[in-house]
This record gives structure tokens, C-alpha cells and sequence, in this order.
């Protein structure tokens, strides 16, 4: 049983480059998320998608874009990385609704240089 | 606008130590409260999660409460072990940004746990 399985774990890129950060989930759930982590600031929602097909911004949504490619997967685009996105990024999941458990993936270390 | 506090930032106790950690919270209108461990460099794992009509849940040596009305939330390890050294986050749920799915987070607690 994987649960969130975020892909790559670790990632260098220069500034301007893209990339697509990678989550998929096996426990069924409607909503995944994608929060970012940085020193003393602690984790902010990005984007969320609450059920397949829906996605809306979160707290620090600027740089970014998602895609809900189906149920399962949800990805998390750099389209033109810029040093200040140099962070921890973790997806996470959970059940529709307000009463639910969140599940977070081991996260990606992405450095912009 | 929701804003989550813990304290202190950072603990150190010798092993075999019962001890607590603090969670405030500045808006009493929560669905939830979810306490996470993250090991250095690791994501987060799902330690307890109370519910805004529970007072306390258990698991092992971990008791968590919740006083919804004054916004705050312990968490409490009996016998600390040092296994237990990580960083404790705490996290919020409710109708932030429009979803009833997101979580506002702490800054966390490191613990350090001495043999």
C-alpha cells in the first residue's frame, strides 16, 4: 500500500526552466493537494483539486499550474522556475468533505539555481 | 484569517520524560485538528487526527486534546524514547479559500530526545 507517491524526490533546475512535479495516490480519494515548505514558514496550499475534473488556487498559486489528469494523479507545473520557488513540495490527499484525514507523499527538493 | 501557533519551536528532554506539546489556534471554527511527525528531510505522517467534537484521541503513547472554544490543542508522549525526535506539526481544518478541505499548518516543534 503506497499511498501518495510523489515523483522526483529531488530535482536541480536552472532559472526558466520547466518541470512537472508528479503525484499519484491509491487510496481512492477525491481531493489531493500540493503545499510547498519553506524554513520558517511553514507548509502553504498551492492548488487543490477537490474532486476530479476541479481544480482551484490556493494560498501561493502564482508560478504554478496543475493539472487533475483523473483520479489517481494530480501534477503540479513550473512553467518558468524562478529562484524564490526553491522548496519543499508535498502532495497530499484525503476524502471529500470537512472530517476527513489528510495523507501527505515524501515530498520533492526542488533547487532553482 | 486562520493563524496557528506552537510552542515552543524547539525542545530538548532526556530520554524516559513525559512531555507536551502546544497548538493554538486563532479561529475557534475548525471541522478538524490533525497532529503530523516529519523526520529530517522525510514527509509528513498522520499521528492523530481530533475531530471539532472530540476532547482527546489516543494512539500508543501519544494523547492528543482539543479545546475548541479557547483554540488550543496538546499533544502528549509518555515515556519519550529517542525514536521520537522529529519535528511535530499541527494542522487545522476548515472553509479556508473557498474548500472545506484545506489545512492550515503550524511552524512545528522540533524535539530532540537524549539518550
Amino acid at each position: 500500500n503506497a499511498g501518495v507517491t510523489q515523483t522526483p524526490k529531488f530535482q536541480v533546475l536552472k532559472t526558466g526552466q520547466s518541470m512537472t512535479l508528479q503525484c499519484a495516490q491509491d487510496m481512492n480519494h477525491n481531493s489531493m493537494y500540493w503545499y510547498r515548505q519553506d524554513p520558517g514558514m511553514g507548509l502553504r496550499l498551492i492548488y487543490y483539486s477537490a474532486s476530479e475534473g476541479t481544480t482551484d488556487k490556493g494560498e501561493v498559486p502564482n508560478g504554478y499550474n496543475v493539472s487533475r489528469l483523473n483520479k489517481r494523479e494530480f501534477s503540479l507545473r513550473l512553467e518558468s522556475a524562478a529562484p524564490s520557488q526553491t522548496s519543499v513540495y508535498f502532495c497530499a490527499s484525503s476524502e471529500r468533505g470537512p472530517y476527513t484525514e489528510a495523507f501527505f507523499g515524501q515530498g520533492t527538493r526542488l533547487t532553482v539555481v | 484569517k486562520q493563524e496557528v501557533t506552537q510552542i515552543p519551536a524547539a525542545l530538548s528532554v532526556p530520554e524516559g520524560e513525559n512531555l507536551v506539546l502546544n497548538c493554538s489556534f486563532t479561529d475557534s471554527a475548525i471541522y478538524n485538528l490533525q497532529w503530523f511527525r516529519q523526520d529530517p528531510g522525510k514527509g509528513l505522517t498522520s499521528l492523530l487526527l481530533i475531530q471539532s467534537s472530540q476532547r482527546e484521541q489516543t494512539s500508543g503513547r501519544l494523547n492528543a486534546s482539543l479545546d475548541k472554544s479557547s483554540g488550543r490543542s496538546t499533544l502528549y508522549i509518555a515515556a519519550s524514547q529517542p525514536g521520537d525526535s522529529a519535528t511535530y506539526l499541527c494542522a487545522v481544518k476548515g472553509n479556508y479559500g473557498g474548500s472545506q478541505g484545506n489545512l492550515i499548518f503550524g511552524k512545528g516543534t522540533k524535539l530532540s530526545v537524549k539518550p
